[in-house]
């Protein structure tokens, strides 16, 4: 079975410019998650969806990051513009809508700004 | 705010047994995980705990005490493939999981 796919790998990119990562749940999941992941502040969430739709977004650390979910199998978040401070790894994960289910995680996508 | 501590680093030998200890104050409780990430990838499920007491999993345990805002994760029989990040994290409300920074373990021959 296919697992969460996360594009790209790895971007590396100038100050000022914008990124966008994109995400593809596993099918059959409702809920999608977005976290970033530094040395010094660990796995963070950014924002999760249910059912395609924003639930808590309180994660997201300033106007310049935004995030969509058009459909059940495809999310983007979005970066402009970009800033050194934000070269983390970036995690998608998705799950069932069911209290003790975990959320699978992609292999993440290394973001270097330079 | 949300509080989830683990020790930055542990050290162990191959076949021994490792307790790796999460402690957490957090504004709600409503389940507690365990994720292993080697280097480089995703983290991945290890176990769930939403009662007191221990769930065990082959050669990993995981134990909670919601009194005293206290988890542990065992792994007995060490083996070189062990060594990665152990990643605790408290569940609040239906979904939101609180990370904490994670237990690098490190097994030694």
């Amino acid at each position: 079975d296919a697992g969460v796919i996360q594009s790209p790998r790895h971007e590396v990119t100038e100050m000022g410019q914008e990124v966008t990562l994109r995400c593809k749940p596993i099918s059959g999941h409702n809920s999608l998650f977005w976290y970033r992941q530094t040395m010094m502040r660990g796995l963070e969430l950014l924002i999760y969806f249910n059912n395609n739709v924003p639930i808590d977004d309180s994660g997201m650390p300033e106007d310049r990051f935004s995030a969509k979910m058009p459909n059940a199998s495809f999310s983007t978040l979005k970066i402009q513009p970009s800033e050194p401070r934000d070269s983390a790894v970036y995690f998608c994960a998705s799950s069932l809508k069911v209290s003790n289910q975990p959320q699978h995680f992609g292999d993440g996508t290394r973001l270097s700004i330079l | 705010g949300q509080n989830i501590d683990q020790p930055t680093e542990m050290t162990a030998t191959e076949g021994a047994i490792v307790q790796i200890n999460c402690t957490y104050q957090t504004s709600g409780f409503n389940g507690l995980f365990w994720y292993q990430q080697h280097a480089g990838e995703a983290p991945t499920f290890l176990s769930y705990n939403v009662l007191d007491g221990l769930e065990e999993k082959g050669r990993f345990s995981s134990f909670l005490s919601r009194s005293k805002g206290y988890s542990y994760l065992l792994l007995k029989e060490l083996q070189m493939k062990d060594s990665a990040s152990y990643l605790c994290a408290v569940r609040l409300g239906f979904q939101k999981l609180v990370f904490g920074t994670g237990t690098r373990l490190l097994v030694s021959p």
